[in-house]
């Protein structure tokens, strides 16, 4: 079955220190994986995907097919980091293209 | 700017009543989804169109149903909502190419059932 798991509902961590958000996927076939983000009040938005091998706003996140992982790292955490964090797979699934979410991830910066 | 776009932003409605939530796009993309986020649970897919003829079930379905009127409008109606409606739905859209199966996400509409 095509799931995505993000283990941690909540994290908190302080300003400055590293983050790692979680995100395990399982698929048959060869993932599309994309980290989203929403702030406060703003709508759901994309952070990063795995095929572009980008960092934005700092974050970055390798796929470890070995693993079948996708963790969002950021080397030291500033507070307007503090949103819900999503991680998705797109893939092809009952014959269609598709995105499906993990559990989402809170992430709190502390000053 | 391209956007997508969707109304009411807030609803209160009571048990039985017929509800719809519209959203709209102006991004030009043929794909359109209607999800609903619940804590805990992530976003979950409800219906999701290809084009304008193309209409199809998500994960969770039931209780509910789509329109698609034009390519830049998707509809959502609960016929007779029910409290475990309560919910935060949000409308999304994606044209897949070179970068791959982005999808671009509304504001989301907050809609409360008593």
């Amino acid at each position: 079955a095509q799931r995505v798991t993000q283990p941690e509902k909540l994290l908190s961590v302080f300003k400055g220190a590293p983050v790692e958000l979680k995100c395990n996927y399982s698929y048959s076939g060869s993932p599309e994986l994309f980290w989203y983000v929403q702030y406060s009040r703003q709508r759901l938005q994309l952070l990063l995907r795995h095929i572009s091998r980008e960092s934005i706003k700092g974050f970055t996140a390798d796929l470890n097919k070995g693993e079948t992982s996708f963790h969002l790292k950021k080397p030291f955490a500033q507070e307007e980091d503090s949103a819900m964090y999503y991680c998705a797979l797109s893939g092809r699934l009952q014959g269609a293209q598709k995105l499906v979410f993990g559990q989402g991830t809170r992430l709190t910066i502390n000053p | 700017d391209a956007d997508v776009t969707q109304t009411p932003r807030n609803r209160i409605t009571k048990t039985g009543k017929r509800i719809m939530l519209e959203c709209s796009q102006t991004k030009g993309h043929d794909r359109m989804y209607w999800y609903r986020q619940d804590p805990g649970l992530g976003l979950r897919l409800i219906y999701y169109s290809f084009d304008v003829k193309d209409i199809n079930k998500g994960e969770i379905s039931d209780g509910y149903s789509v329109s698609r009127q034009a390519q830049a409008k998707f509809s959502l109606s609960l016929e007779s909502a029910i409290p475990n409606q309560t919910a935060l739905y949000f409308c999304a859209t994606s044209a897949p190419g070179l970068a791959g199966h982005e999808q671009f996400f509304g504001p989301g509409t907050r809609l409360t059932v008593l």
